[in-house]
């Protein structure tokens, strides 16, 4: 059963506009949340993370929310550029962010020009 | 310098080869850790290394064999894959051990015939 699903296998987005990409979680016990991106040909990247003690964080054009009541979380790119484009990986750990990752499947991002 | 390399990038064996791979990094993380992931599923955890000692097994085969030599080297040796081996095995480090935010190499993509 997977604990971290992203239901979006993929999204296309025009260049400039707002890419939302979104995150389940089932477990509880999950208090930290992370984005990765991977471009294809190398390794996952951290990108943005937030605790379950804030509801948003915000690194320039990247913005998580976070709703613990409905476990869901969404990463938010504004504006989207083509250079985004990739897979995005959503990720939860407990014990505040000191605990073994789990991964979603991934969503991949295609920002057209 | 922040980066993880792998070695090699693509590795074709046999079922009966005895194979190696590589892993560096140069941040003086203290972690170290091996994933495995299918297409289109999420990276799986295989082993964690902490001050080089194995300190997690996530229940993997025998015939995967990670070894930590130093600090900065993490290999997984391989010895009588199965065709269901084949996959995108990576490499990651964190400054602690089990941090969510980690580094993560390109990858060895393998393939067992």
């Amino acid at each position: 059963d997977q604990q971290v699903k992203q239901n979006s296998p993929s999204l296309s987005v025009q260049e400039g506009r707002i890419s939302i990409l979104n995150c389940d979680y089932t477990n509880s016990m999950f208090d930290y949340f992370l984005w990765y991106k991977k471009y294809p040909a190398e390794g996952p990247t951290f990108l943005i993370s937030i605790s379950s003690i804030k509801d948003k964080n915000e690194d320039g054009r990247f913005t998580v929310f976070l709703n613990k009541s409905a476990k869901h979380l969404s990463l938010h790119i504004v504006p989207s550029q083509p250079g985004d484009s990739a897979v995005y990986f959503c990720a939860a750990s407990g014990d505040s962010g000191y605990s073994t990752l789990t991964f979603g499947k991934g969503t991949m991002l295609l920002v057209s020009p | 310098d922040t980066e993880v390399t792998q070695t090699p990038k693509h590795l074709v064996m046999g079922m009966t080869n005895k194979k190696s791979l590589k892993c560096e990094q140069h941040m003086g993380h203290r972690a170290m850790y091996w994933y495995k992931q299918k297409a289109k599923k999420p990276p799986e955890l295989m082993f964690v290394y902490s001050y080089e000692k194995l300190s997690i097994n996530e229940s993997v085969p025998s015939r995967f064999s990670p070894e930590c030599p130093n600090s900065s080297l993490l290999n997984l040796h391989l010895h009588a894959l199965q065709p269901e081996d084949s996959a995108l095995y990576l490499c990651a480090s964190s400054q602690r051990f089990q941090s969510a935010e980690q580094y993560f190499g390109p990858g060895t993509r393998l393939t067992v015939t």
